[in-house]
Order: structure tokens, then sequence, then C-alpha cells
């Protein structure tokens, strides 16, 4: 079953505004990792973020991790129409394989 | 998507037929992985490789057979295609340094159609 939940399923902003997305999981991990992917393409790496830390920075990209409540959000700020995708996040426990969310579509109006 | 293909991109078959989907790497990564994702449930893992003939079930294996007898191929093999199996089908791969984070990357995807 899928360890990683992303909410809210779906997303509408302006261009310029911040897009927040949350992604809850159930057990212990040693990392999480959020990707994204354009309609019809495969995913892509975007950022990771390690258990023992509690932000990351990449660019227009923030993502925090609090492992007391199982969380993380992703957030991209002064959106662009180009960030117009799915988001997923995924968690690696302790094996090579990661369990993905269903996923946060986001649409960026001009 | 750079140095994962995937074969074919696209296919349509009928119900009963046994159907093969091809996944080659030339990043020389040790690890690959099948996905099929369908709408409302994100990636699920339906196999796994850690190396040259060796494979693992992932959360949906039934129905679904893999091969990997070198490193740079990853072949998933659906015995008698039935309809449930109808989705798009993503290769992905890891490396296996150490201290690896197992990040993955994908490969472009195959849509398969099952009538």
């Amino acid at each position: 079953s899928q360890q990683g939940e992303e909410d809210p399923q779906a997303l509408s902003i302006q261009e310029g505004e911040n897009a927040t997305m949350n992604c809850s999981y159930k057990t212990s991990i040693n990392n999480l990792q959020w990707y994204r992917q354009n309609s019809g393409r495969g995913l892509v790496h975007l950022i990771l973020i390690r258990s023992n830390e509690r932000e990351k920075h990449s660019g227009r990209l923030r993502v925090t991790l609090d492992t007391s409540k199982k969380s993380s959000s992703l957030l991209i700020t002064a959106s662009r129409a180009a960030d117009t995708a799915s988001y997923f996040c995924a968690t690696r426990h302790f094996d090579y394989k990661l369990s993905f969310g269903a996923g946060t579509t986001v649409t960026v109006r001009a | 998507d750079a140095g994962i293909t995937q074969s074919p991109r696209h296919k349509v078959t009928e119900t009963g037929t046994p159907v093969t989907l091809r996944c080659h790497q030339t990043e020389n990564h040790r690890y690959m992985y099948w996905y099929r994702q369908d709408p409302g449930h994100g990636l699920r893992l339906i196999h796994y490789s850690y190396g040259v003939k060796d494979t693992d079930k992932g959360e949906v294996s039934d129905g679904y057979s893999v091969s990997r007898s070198k490193t740079e191929d990853f072949l998933l093999t659906l015995e008698s295609a039935t309809s449930s199996q109808t989705s798009v089908y993503f290769c992905a791969i890891s490396e296996s340094v150490q201290g690896a984070s197992y990040e993955q990357y994908f490969g472009p995807g195959t849509r398969l159609t099952v009538t």
C-alpha cells in the first residue's frame, strides 16, 4: 500500500502565487523525495530531504520535514505556467525501494 | 529520460495475449523497477531488480513476471493480458553507491491498452 499521501489532490493558482502541497506517511523513513510529472511524461526527481533534516531549498522549491508528525510539505514560490504538473512525494524507508503517493495536480493560470 | 528507454511506447493488445515490455538503460545502475500508473493510485511497484538475475515482487505483482539477463535490460511480461492491466507502465533505475539516496530516474513510459 502507498506510504505517502498528498494533500490537496488538486490545486489551481495564479501565475506568481505560491503553491503548497503536503505529504503524510505512516512509518519511519530514511528520506523523502519529491518528483514532478508533466503530462504524458515520466517522473523527474526534484528534491530530497533526509530524515535528520528539517528544511531544504532548491531554487524556487522549499521542502520541510516533520518526522514527529510524519509529514512533509513542498512549497513552490512565484509559480510559472511551466510549473503546471503533477507532484508526487516518495518515501524511502530502509531498503532500496520508494513508495509513492497519488500526487497533487497543480495548475498555474496565466 | 536520459539514459533510459522503453519499448514499445504504445501498444494495443487483445485479452489473453502475452505482452513483453522492455526497459533499457545506459547508466549501468544496479537497481531497476517497473511501476504502473493508474488514475487515483499514483505509482505502484510491480517488480524490481537488485542485480542481474536478482528480482523480487512489488505490491501489485500478480499477473506479471520479469527477467533481467543483462545489467542494461529489464523485461516485464504479462503472460495473459487482461483489461485490468490497461495502464501506463514506467521503468525506473537507481544507483547503489555507498550512501546512495536511491533517488530514481524514470523512463518515458509505455501506454498499454488491453481490449
